[in-house]
């Protein structure tokens, strides 16, 4: 089955920039999306497509991919930055979807 | 105001059959303008996409629950529901639905989601 990689955790400073990182096989054929979810809420959806961003998300959160991996950039950390990031990718049939197992980012 | 809200039974029996629906207010199903999917969790496996329906009834499914799995859609009451069978355990999760919508040839959950349904298999 197809699976996509993520680092564990990521910590950073407030004001700080925190990188998160998601590679694939399929990359980059298939589009990249990601995803917040804090404790006890749905997913939010930060960034499409790899760099685009929905309205009404701040434009601290940025997105870029280069080859097989793809980056989610969080300038200027806050402090309710602090949650769980998961990226969402196609396998290279593009016929389902699989998460990545997930990024937890700590404000230190 | 988009809202989706799952309903269903919170604890099964091993080996029985999960039949949760997910009821929209504020859009109609039968727009066509987006799918309707669900994504469950658990602290085992963390987010997991289970599939999703178009409201022709055109669906995608994770091969992980192929055989197990199916989706339908009623757009006149404007719900879609999720059909697992078999059940173990191991399909304890919080099961959430949402609105998906595609663009650039491809598909993904967006926007709004259901607030989750703990469900226990025990």
């Amino acid at each position: 089955s197809y699976e996509l990689t993520q680092p564990p955790s990521v910590s950073v400073f407030p004001g700080q920039t925190a990188r998160i990182t998601c590679s694939g096989d399929a990359f980059p054929q298939q589009y990249v999306y990601w995803y917040q979810q804090k404790p006890g809420q749905a997913p939010l959806l930060v960034i499409f497509r790899n760099t685009e961003r929905p309205s009404g998300i701040p434009e601290r959160f940025s997105g870029s991919s280069s080859g097989t991996t793809v980056t989610l950039t969080i300038a200027g950390v806050r402090a309710d930055d602090e949650a769980d990031y998961y990226c969402l990718s196609a396998d290279h049939s593009a016929t389902y979807k699989v998460f990545g197992p997930g990024t937890k980012v700590t404000v230190l | 105001q988009v809202q989706l809200q799952e309903s269903g039974p919170g604890l099964v029996k091993p080996s029985q059959t999960l039949l949760l629906s997910c009821n929209v207010s504020g859009d109609s199903i039968a727009g066509g303008d987006y799918l309707w999917g669900w994504v469950r969790q658990s602290p085992a496996k963390g987010l997991e996409w289970l599939g999703y329906i178009f409201d022709t009834g055109s669906t995608f499914y994770s091969p992980a629950f192929r055989g197990r799995l199916t989706m339908s859609v009623d757009t006149s009451k404007n719900q879609f529901s999720l059909r697992l069978t078999s059940l173990t355990a191991a399909d304890t999760a919080t099961y959430f639905c949402s609105r998906g919508a595609c663009g650039g040839g491809s598909c993904f959950p967006g926007d709004h989601w259901g607030r989750g349904m703990l469900v226990t298999v025990s």
